[in-house]
């Protein structure tokens, strides 16, 4: 069974740009979690969508959004881009949306704005 | 708001021995999971062992294993027998019980060197 695939893994944007990251989960998977990993930061929430309904969002601003497609594929986009922005992205999927479910993780888009 | 806090941001451990990673949280809730996740180098984060709050017996996952005391709101994560294989970012991690959604909050992490 394939993993969680996420594209592109690497990209460079000038500030003031959009990106749009692509995520697709294991197959049999209705949940999709966003993940922003900074050194600094850690690990933070983005947003989760399950059955294409954002179940949660995390505290960023309105420039990071995101949506999930009828095949439990989903995308984030950053409008706007600052410095800040730059980090690595992470998706994961999960079979369930509650429980002691377990999020499998892609290897992550490597976001850098300069 | 939960938190997670591990306070080393660093280990080492000789091959073969055994280290401990340390975890605490902070939440007022009564039902939640503790998932310990570990990162390698430019690979992908990967699910080391979980444990449910309402459990009292400690998780064991081969050479993983935990020290949950709810109690205290900690949860260390036991690594017997060290191999190469094992040095990568350790996260501890948590998620409420309650609701749907799966909103983990993750602790800053524990980078874990091996030493051959």
């Amino acid at each position: 069974k394939a993993g969680v695939t996420q594209t592109p893994r690497y990209l460079i944007k000038t500030r003031g740009q959009q990106v749009t990251l692509s995520c697709s989960p294991i197959s049999g998977h209705r949940s999709v979690s966003w993940y922003q990993q900074t050194p600094g930061q850690g690990l933070q929430f983005l947003f989760e969508y399950f059955s294409e309904t954002q179940r949660n969002k995390g505290n960023f601003p309105g420039r990071f959004s995101g949506r999930q497609f009828s095949n439990s594929r989903s995308e984030m986009n950053v409008s706007t881009l600052e410095l800040g922005d730059s980090a690595l992205y992470l998706c994961a999927s999960s079979l369930a949306d509650r429980g002691s479910g377990e999020l499998f993780f892609g290897e992550g888009s490597r976001l850098t704005v300069l | 708001a939960q938190t997670v806090t591990q306070s080393q941001p660093e280990m080492s451990v000789q091959e073969a021995e055994t280290v401990t990673l340390s975890c605490t949280y902070d939440t007022s809730e009564s039902d939640y999971y503790l998932f310990w996740y570990k990162q390698p180098p430019s690979r992908q984060m990967i699910l080391v062992i979980r444990q449910e709050a309402y459990k009292q017996q400690n998780a064991t996952e081969n050479r993983f294993s935990v020290n949950f005391q709810k109690a205290a709101k900690s949860f260390s994560l036991k690594i017997s027998d060290s191999q190469l294989g094992d040095a990568a970012m350790y996260f501890c991690a948590y998620r409420s019980g309650h609701g749907y959604g799966q909103n983990f909050v993750f602790g800053p992490g524990t980078r874990l060197s091996v030493l051959p």
